[in-house]
């Protein structure tokens, strides 16, 4: 998989929104791009992910750039319940093995 | 609903000693998958299994065996522990592991095994 840059951490206050941004310069046309987060002794949970075009769900927003070279998740309103590591990730889907590799991720303090 | 569920939460081992951690998903899922993470780290693909009856070595499998015993259930041995493998070890599981399907797809972890050897 491809090699994503994320800054180590990242404070926010609660209820604001917070933009957790991932430089992936390598991504190849093939390379999903997926987000984890994992909250404090528990395993990395699924957030969401998106291949070109921007993507909502429930917990978040993933804004992907034209070029594709960097991305953001977009929390809306952070509680302290989000308060954990989030890892951005590249997975290929070209029909090739298809790990996950995870980096250090952004670690993300919510504050009152 | 379960998900992935490990077993046990907690061990502690003297080196040499022999142990397996267990996993069993319930989400019909073909691909199950074992990760170690250690302190400040992100987490390391031990082994993998795309499908029952298949096995394959991940990034950091020496020291290590496992076993797709059935679907739904994954195991992690460890034959001699060493004080290196002291680590927090998940389990996960996905629907497809490769291809077109495989990228799109999440994989689902448990809660960990917290494995302290001494």
């Amino acid at each position: 998989d491809a090699k994503t840059t994320q800054p180590n951490s990242m404070e926010s206050n609660e209820e604001e929104p917070v933009h957790l941004p991932c430089n992936h310069s390598t991504i190849s046309g093939t390379d999903y791009i997926h987000w984890y987060r994992q909250l404090p002794s528990q395993g990395p949970e699924y957030v969401i992910h998106g291949l070109t075009s921007n993507v909502n769900n429930r917990m978040a927003s993933l804004a992907i750039a034209e070029d594709r070279k960097s991305s953001t998740l977009i929390l809306h309103r952070a509680t302290l319940r989000d308060a954990a590591v989030y890892y951005c990730i590249l997975r290929d889907h070209s029909g090739t093995a298809s790990k996950l590799t995870f980096g250090t991720g952004t670690r993300l303090q919510v504050t009152l | 609903n379960a998900g992935v569920t490990q077993t046990p939460k907690f061990q502690v081992l003297k080196t040499g000693q022999s142990m397996t951690l267990q996993c069993a998903q319930d989400m019909n899922h073909n691909s199950m998958y074992w990760y170690r993470q250690d302190p400040g780290m992100g987490l390391r693909l031990i082994y993998y299994s795309a499908s029952e009856g298949t096995t394959d070595k991940g990034e950091v499998p020496n020291g290590y065996n496992v076993s797709r015993l059935n679907k739904r259930e994954f195991s992690l041995r460890l034959e001699s522990a060493a004080p290196s493998q002291t680590s927090v070890y998940f389990c996960a599981s996905s629907d497809v592991f490769s291809g077109a399907r495989g990228g799109n797809q999440p994989q689902h972890f448990g809660d960990g095994t917290r494995l302290s050897i001494l």
